[in-house]
């Protein structure tokens, strides 16, 4: 069982759509998640950090985490083209050791 | 968040030669990381850098292969050595800093070719 999981999609909505990006992840004692973009040549972005359980949002983003079923989501309102980019979800284990997921592709349709 | 430069951004070498990446962040950090990317693929974590201490490699990595220095609190190296193709990837820096002193921010990477 990998450390992170994620669809690697490809994952396309319309713009002004909802995109809605999934991540389970497997150590229950896990404390960290992170929300990262990269563009295609680019280094990993970070978009998001969240620690507790429920929602946390910031501008057009918002991260959902729910500890008991070991899942963070990121949903994306108003989507636009400028978001067409892979998507990784981090979660920081217990020891700190630091697990990416291999990346959701998303692409944005004008 | 700390600003991270990375040199050089790209590089192609010959197989059998060795490439020392820098990073250099603008504020001092107590822990530096080095990823490597391969094409396609999501991050993996070579080994953690701490000043004044031998950096702790991931299982698979060794450091006879990707030996790292650390000399102060804002500059570390990771060098390749022997390269060969399979060594091709791109080579990140990342520095943990933010809120609980755990999020983690990228250095602009170094893509390389190993011919």
């Amino acid at each position: 069982q990998k450390e992170v999981e994620q669809n690697s999609g490809p994952l396309s909505v319309p713009e002004g759509a909802i995109a809605s990006l999934n991540c389970t992840y497997s150590d229950r004692g896990s404390q960290s998640f992170f929300w990262y973009r990269q563009y295609s040549g680019k280094s990993p972005e970070l978009i998001m950090s969240i620690y507790s359980n429920g929602d946390k949002e910031d501008g057009r983003f918002t991260a959902q985490l729910n500890k008991a079923s070991q899942y963070v989501s990121l949903l994306i309102r108003d989507s636009q083209p400028s978001d067409s980019a892979t998507y990784l979800c981090a979660v920081k284990r217990t020891g700190n050791q630091f697990y990416f997921g291999t990346g959701t592709s998303l692409t944005v349709i004008p | 968040s700390a600003v991270i430069s990375q040199k050089p951004s790209r590089d192609i070498c010959q197989r059998g030669t060795s490439l020392t990446i820098q990073c250099q962040v603008d504020s001092q950090v107590t822990m530096m990381f080095w990823y490597r990317q391969q094409p396609g693929q999501s991050l993996t974590l070579i080994a953690t850098a701490n000043q004044g201490s031998e950096a702790t490699y991931e299982s698979g990595f060794v450091i006879d292969k990707f030996p790292i220095s650390r000399p102060n609190l804002t500059f570390s190296t990771l060098t390749v050595s022997n390269m060969s193709p399979e060594d091709s990837s791109i080579y990140l820096c990342s520095v943990e800093d933010g809120q609980g002193g755990d999020e983690q921010y990228f250095g602009p990477g170094t893509r390389l070719t190993v011919t």
